[in-house]
């Protein structure tokens, strides 16, 4: 069984300071999602990587697919309120079109 | 990106009914998947729809409980029966349109009291 943990599970933090949030599996993926979940929604993606030691950014927000496809990382400089909210990987597996979901970090910004 | 709606969008039900959710793709979809989310959870996938045929439900779920319908291309239902408090969830369908592009409907939050 293929499994994402996510570390952390819970953060809180000052507006202003960076975090990083990290995704990790013993399985190999042929492709790695990053969403971001308010309350009351469904999950909206912000990103797919699928080349192993890839680095993708989106304004203050850089993501990184590990080299061997098995962890990722999504790191957020100068925090706002804004990006609070439910982090969630998701990996397809090889040879299935199933996503797998991480366990979820769930993120507080504090202005 | 793509438009999803789902109906309704929140529910409150009496343990041992059943409440049908609605999803609706404004483009055609082979596949659709349905998510559950339990309280401050990830997702789960319960099951995979494809038109005509029947879906095909991940392991715990079984179709007596969570009866899945895909009439057309773009719509969907899935049906929670027999609800207990244990089903209380939010439940989200996704239209699949390739590896890079997964996107979620706005969910149906559920509550059985």
């Amino acid at each position: 069984t293929q499994l994402l943990e996510q570390s952390p599970q819970f953060l809180s933090i000052q507006e202003g300071e960076n975090l990083t949030v990290y995704c990790n599996s013993s399985s190999v993926f042929s492709s790695l999602q990053w969403y971001r979940q308010e309350p009351g929604e469904g999950p909206v993606l912000l990103v797919t990587v699928v080349t192993g030691g890839e680095v993708k950014k989106l304004k203050r927000l850089t993501f990184q697919f590990g080299d061997a496809r098995k962890d990722s990382s999504l790191h957020i400089t100068a925090a706002q309120p804004g990006d609070t909210g439910l982090y969630l990987c998701a990996g397809v597996g090889s040879g299935t079109y199933k996503y797998i979901f991480g366990t979820g970090t769930r993120l507080k910004v504090l202005a | 990106s793509a438009v999803i709606s789902q109906k309704p969008s929140r529910d409150i039900c009496q343990r041992g009914t059943s409440l049908t959710i609605q999803c609706q793709v404004d483009s055609q979809v082979t596949m659709m998947f349905w998510y559950r989310q339990q309280p401050g959870q990830s997702l789960t996938l319960i099951a995979t729809a494809n038109q005509g045929s029947e879906a095909t439900y991940e392991s715990g779920f079984v179709i007596d409980k969570f009866p899945i319908s895909r009439p057309n291309l773009t719509f969907s239902t899935l049906t929670v029966s027999n609800m207990s408090p244990e089903d209380s969830s939010i439940y989200l369908c996704s239209p699949f349109r390739g590896f890079c592009e997964q996107y979620f409907g706005p969910g149906t939050r559920l509550t059985v009291t």
